[in-house]
């Protein structure tokens, strides 16, 4: 069974930049497997923050980016806002686009 | 503007079957490229794919969960059914439903607001 592994918590500065990763059991994150990105506040649906490693949302706030970083899928924040404290999701495609997907474990952002 | 929102039990006793339905407004089913997935999220923990059904009527299902789930469209009605059957206290749960857009490579755009179901005798 595919296995997605993100780290449980990090803790970040108002301001600063944290990266948080996305790995798969399978091996190297590629652009093929199409890395999504969300966000979840407590009590709140989750909201879709990127696509296909890089790409934002309209609604996507220019501090968030994507990337394929040592063969994982990132997430990067810079400059920091009390609002971005959050859980955060990375998805996987395997087998394509239109085939199955499967969730990571989700990060727990802090920032103090 | 697209919504999306779950309707179904909010308790069932273990064994038996959960119907869940997505009635969503603000795009069709029937164009080419568009789905719509279940997802739920247990109490405190991560998120799970359960199913995902395309406007050509294909069906994927989480390999875990394959025996258990079944996913149809009714694109007259706009909506979407998940049936899960043999319920148990471990499926207590979140369910969202979820759109999928046209665009490759992007999964679950916009949500719904989620429908808790709690398996209890």
């Amino acid at each position: 069974q595919t296995v997605v592994t993100q780290e449980p918590s990090l803790t970040v500065s108002p301001g600063g930049t944290v990266t948080l990763t996305c790995a798969s059991s399978t091996g190297a994150v590629t652009s093929g497997y199409y890395p999504n990105w969300f966000q979840q506040k407590p009590g709140q649906a989750p909201r879709a923050l990127i696509y296909s490693t890089s790409n934002k949302h309209s609604w996507t706030p220019a501090r968030f980016s994507g990337s394929l970083l040592g063969g994982k899928a990132a997430l990067t924040l810079s400059g920091v806002q009390p609002e971005d404290e959050a859980e955060y999701y990375c998805l996987l495609y395997y087998g394509g686009a239109q085939l199955d997907v499967v969730f990571g474990g989700g990060t727990k952002l802090t920032v103090l | 503007q697209i919504t999306l929102k779950e309707s179904g039990p909010t308790l069932v006793k273990p064994t038996q079957t959960l119907t869940l339905t997505c009635t969503f407004s603000g795009f069709s089913l029937s164009t080419s490229g568009v789905g719509v997935g279940w997802i739920r999220q247990p109490p405190g923990k991560a998120l799970e794919w359960l199913a995902l059904i395309y406007w050509d009527d294909d069906k994927r299902y989480s390999p875990s969960l394959k025996s258990r789930l079944t996913i149809t469209k009714d694109t007259s009605k706009n909506q979407v059914v998940l049936t899960m059957t043999n319920m148990d206290p471990v499926d207590t749960a979140t369910y969202y439903c979820a759109h999928r857009p046209i665009v490759v490579g992007a999964a679950f755009d916009i949500w719904g607001q989620g429908t808790m179901v709690t398996v209890s005798s």
